[in-house]
């Protein structure tokens, strides 16, 4: 069965240092997406991204943040200047059709460690 | 304020025992979702729906629109059925952004 795939699935980094997140959705997929998980808390969306543009995003997902689909198959999320409240699980997912009407499939996760 | 809520947030059964998770919602939505988090982390989708009910197996999703609450039961309870249950909803007023529910955390005894 298709899945979605992300790397790595552990990130430490230090303060103030860029990451990359990547994920690659399933194949036939056109809808995509980022969410993030701190610790014990809810997941919370960051941003929905269609047709090469953002479709929403959340006010999470401010300049420090970006996304980007460059080569067709990978979906990344760039964080610019990592806080120490940046530290969370962030999970892609993608959808065939608008997830109102579709379900969403969820990559196993990036676990982001600022220190 | 919480726009999803879900009860219980911990819920623990004994193997077989039938269990029921409520989730309600206090905007307009075009979708409910009902999202199963693994012990490890791992997010899958278990229920997509807008109106009445969904059953897979052993778990069974109903909504009513109205009332603005969906539940999830799962019958025949089984240890293996022991993680987070997460309910997000679509809310149409709101740009249309995924919310998602504080999780009930399941366990099930052998």
């Amino acid at each position: 069965e298709p899945e979605v795939t992300q790397t790595p699935s552990h990130q430490v980094t230090q303060m103030g240092q860029e990451v990359i997140l990547r994920c690659v959705p399933i194949s036939n997929h056109l809808y995509f997406y980022w969410y993030r998980q701190i610790l014990g808390q809810k997941v919370e969306f960051l941003v929905s991204f269609y047709n090469n543009e953002i479709s929403e995003k959340s006010e999470i997902f401010d300049d420090q943040f970006s996304v980007e689909r460059p080569d067709g198959s990978n979906f990344t999320l760039k964080i610019r200047s990592t806080k120490l409240e940046d530290s969370a699980m962030y999970f892609c997912a993608s959808s065939e059709r608008d997830s109102t009407t579709d379900t969403q499939y969820f990559g196993p996760g990036t676990r982001l460690t600022v220190l | 304020k919480n726009e999803v809520e879900q009860s219980p947030q911990n819920l623990t059964a004994q193997e077989g025992e039938f269990i029921t998770i409520n989730c309600s919602y206090s905007v307009g939505i075009s979708a409910l979702h009902w999202l199963q988090q693994h012990p490890g982390g791992g997010i899958v989708s278990l229920f997509m729906l807008s109106s009445g009910k969904k059953k897979h197996g052993r778990l069974i999703a109903t909504i009513n629109i109205q009332e603005k609450h969906s539940s999830l039961h799962i019958t025949a309870s089984h240890p293996r059925d022991s993680a987070v249950y997460i309910c997000a909803v679509w809310i149409w007023v709101a740009g249309n952004k995924l919310t998602f529910g504080g999780g009930t955390r399941v366990l099930v005894k052998p």
